[in-house]
């Protein structure tokens, strides 16, 4: 399978705690996005890598918030001291400049 | 911030109908993309229209963009069941960022 990768598909973790998420593009692609989608909405952009620069992050993207492409391929994006706001499904895209951007099954996280 | 608006925001109809939902947006922009999402999944790419191109065709599907209206419509002809799923439109803004921006969607149902 050679679409976008992400693991884990779910994640629960209580409210405090820290949790990590992965992100596999499609190989050839040097764009990485993250996104986060909560019910009933459509995805809302973070953040964005090309290559290993992170060259945008949204204001939704707190200080609680990392993310990192160290290698140029894959990704990771860590939500420190969880809130019951945080609760999403985090979804992540790779593509090449001006083309279409090609999503992952997404992370869905619940915090309790 | 959410740009586009899908309209309407739920449609439901008959199997070999067709289904017709429209987005509007804010903002000049780069290109505009349809995705599919079914229930509690990722996205799905179903096409792209530049911001120089008037209407494009993939399949069943046709899309029109009109950049002095500021609006998009997605086209399903001949609907199936399997048809049944939110989609959403999602712009590249211009001036230099690559985020999507994306509306809420639109929920199709097509019944058997």
């Amino acid at each position: 399978d050679t679409g976008v990768s992400q693991n884990p598909r779910h994640k629960i973790t209580k409210r405090g705690q820290n949790v990590t998420f992965r992100c596999d593009p499609i190989s050839e692609h040097n764009r990485l996005y993250w996104y986060r989608q909560t019910l009933g909405q459509g995805p809302e952009f973070l953040t964005y890598f090309q290559n290993e620069a992170q060259l945008e992050k949204s204001r939704l993207l707190s200080d609680r918030f990392s993310a990192e492409r160290p290698k140029g391929s894959f990704s990771t994006l860590e939500i420190q001291r969880t809130e019951q706001g945080d609760s999403a499904m985090y979804l992540c895209a790779s593509s090449y400049r001006g083309s279409e951007q090609y999503f992952g099954p997404g992370t869905r996280l619940t915090v309790t | 911030s959410q740009q586009g608006e899908e309209d309407p925001q739920a449609l439901s109809i008959q199997e070999g109908e067709n289904a017709t939902m429209n987005c509007s947006y804010k903002t000049s922009i780069n290109n505009l993309q349809w995705y599919r999402q079914n229930s509690g999944r990722g996205l799905v790419h179903l096409i792209l229209i530049r911001s120089n191109e008037r209407e494009k065709h993939s399949g069943r599907l046709r899309v029109t963009l009109d950049t002095s209206k500021k609006s998009s419509s997605l086209l399903i002809t001949a609907s199936r069941a399997a048809d049944t799923a939110s989609y959403f439109c999602a712009t590249e803004p211009q001036g230099g960022s690559e985020k999507l921006v994306f509306g809420k969607g639109t929920k199709l149902t097509v019944n058997p």
